[in-house]
């Protein structure tokens, strides 16, 4: 039982560059979520899903794209990356009945130059 | 808008004291406060969570105090030691809904031996 994994776990982008975060679990929970943790922000979300098929956007959406085309898989997609979004990126997973109890991956380190 | 409010920003304790991270939060149909503890390199981790029905829960060294009239509460960490030094985040939401956490800006401890 792998829990939830992240790839991958450093990345270096130049501004304009896309790219896609991915974000697997093996917990079979409905929720999945994309987080960004910067310094003195704490954990802000960016997109969530309440199942497959069914996405919706968080308190920083802009930037960003995702998808559920299954229950393990939730990958985030950058269209044109910007100095601005050089963070840590943080997929959780949960179930709906205890959506409080969020677990974590590793968690990405993006740098945007 | 930040709906939870966290301090300190940080928090050096000695080996054996009191750790006390503080937080508030605006919005009254929070219905339940979990706080996170993440460790370098790594995601946060659920640590201890509590019902605004009850005013205190203990669980080992970790107590959580909650006031509902002041809409605060807070973590405390007995007989504060070395492997506890983290970043701890607390966070609000509301359950039975499709509501994500909302986070703290985060505290970091560090205990020193």
């Amino acid at each position: 039982n792998a829990g939830v994994t992240q790839t991958p776990k450093f990345q270096v982008l130049k501004t304009g560059q896309s790219m896609t975060l991915q974000c697997a679990q093996d917990m079979n929970h409905e929720y999945m979520s994309w987080y960004r943790q910067d310094p003195g922000m704490g954990l802000r979300l960016i997109h969530y899903s309440v199942g497959a098929g069914i996405t919706d956007q968080g308190e920083v959406p802009n930037g960003y794209n995702v998808s559920r085309s299954t229950t393990e898989d939730f990958p985030l997609r950058l269209l044109s990356a910007a100095p601005s979004q050089t963070s840590v990126y943080f997929c959780a997973s949960s179930r709906f009945a205890t959506a409080y109890e969020q677990y974590f991956g590793p968690g990405t380190r993006l740098t945007v130059t | 808008q930040q709906q939870v409010k966290q301090s300190p920003q940080s928090l050096i304790v000695q080996k054996g004291g009191i750790s006390i991270i503080n937080c508030a939060y605006e919005n009254t149909a929070f219905d339940y406060f979990p706080w996170y503890q993440q460790f370098p390199g790594k995601g946060p981790a659920l640590l201890i969570a509590i019902r605004p029905d009850v005013s205190e829960k203990k669980e080992g060294r970790f107590t959580i105090s909650f006031n509902k009239s002041a809409k605060q509460f807070s973590l405390h960490i007995m007989d504060s030691q070395p492997g506890d030094s983290a970043t701890y985040f607390c966070a609000a939401t509301i359950t039975g809904s499709a509501r994500q956490l909302t986070f703290g800006s985060g505290t970091q401890l560090t205990v020193l031996p």
